[in-house]
């Protein structure tokens, strides 16, 4: 089985330029969730889907951040104008359960570094 | 006061010796509670799950859960140069109907031969 797909691996760019991010979750996982994780903290949760609807995006700086979903699968995330305190390594996640009080084991993709200059 | 707590470390052990990692979490409501593990440069990856009060064991990992102490725990028996990696404690909170992980800041350890 295939993981979770992320791309690209590292980024560098200016402050307030622009940048994306592409994951592809696991084949048939219906929640897709997105994770910054700064130098020497764990993964803070910046949004989550639910096939292509957003269940939780309370900690996405929504002035410069922006997901989306199309047709439940492939998800980007975009920072527009970027901060230097969006270096960071992001983090795609997927899981199979779809709603309810247990939690599903979230499978990480490799991540993509980016450095904000 | 943070949701997830754990203490940063390094926490050094030898080889062949038992590490101990702890975790406190705050919301009284969570219902799962999960121990990963990440090696610099890379992802975090799941070794351990865990629901209920008690103790869960796989292999030389052994999680144990206190709700009413709000504490969780993961033992490492048998410690080998190759567990040297940031261990994350995630802790599930529920809201609007789905739930989400809020993971603490993570354990350095390091295992010396």
């Amino acid at each position: 089985e295939a993981g979770v797909a992320q791309s690209p691996r590292y980024k560098i760019i200016e402050k307030r330029q622009s940048v994306a991010f592409w994951c592809n979750p696991i084949s048939g996982h219906a929640t897709l969730y997105w994770y910054q994780q700064i130098l020497g903290q764990g993964p803070k949760l910046l949004i989550q889907f639910q096939n292509n609807g957003v269940v939780d995006d309370s900690q996405l700086p929504k002035d410069r951040f922006s997901a989306e979903r199309l047709k439940g699968v492939d998800s980007t995330l975009k920072i527009q104008p970027a901060k230097l305190e969006d270096s960071a390594v992001y983090l795609c996640a997927s899981s199979t359960r779809t709603s309810g009080r247990e939690t599903d084991t979230q499978y990480f993709g490799p991540g993509t570094r980016l450095t904000v200059l | 006061q943070k949701e997830v707590e754990q203490n940063s470390g390094p926490l050094s052990v030898p080889e062949g010796a038992i590490a101990s990692l702890n975790c406190t979490y705050s919301d009284r409501v969570s219902q799962s509670f999960f121990w990963y593990r990440q090696y610099s440069g890379k992802s975090p990856e799941l070794i351990m799950s865990i629901y209920s009060n008690g103790d869960k064991e796989d292999g030389r990992f052994t999680a144990q859960l206190n709700k009413a102490s709000q504490y969780v725990s993961l033992l490492i028996r048998d410690s080998q140069p190759s567990d040297s990696a940031t261990y994350l404690c995630a802790v599930s909170l529920f809201s609007g109907g789905y739930n989400k992980l809020i993971f603490g800041a993570g354990t350095r350890l390091a295992v010396h031969p």
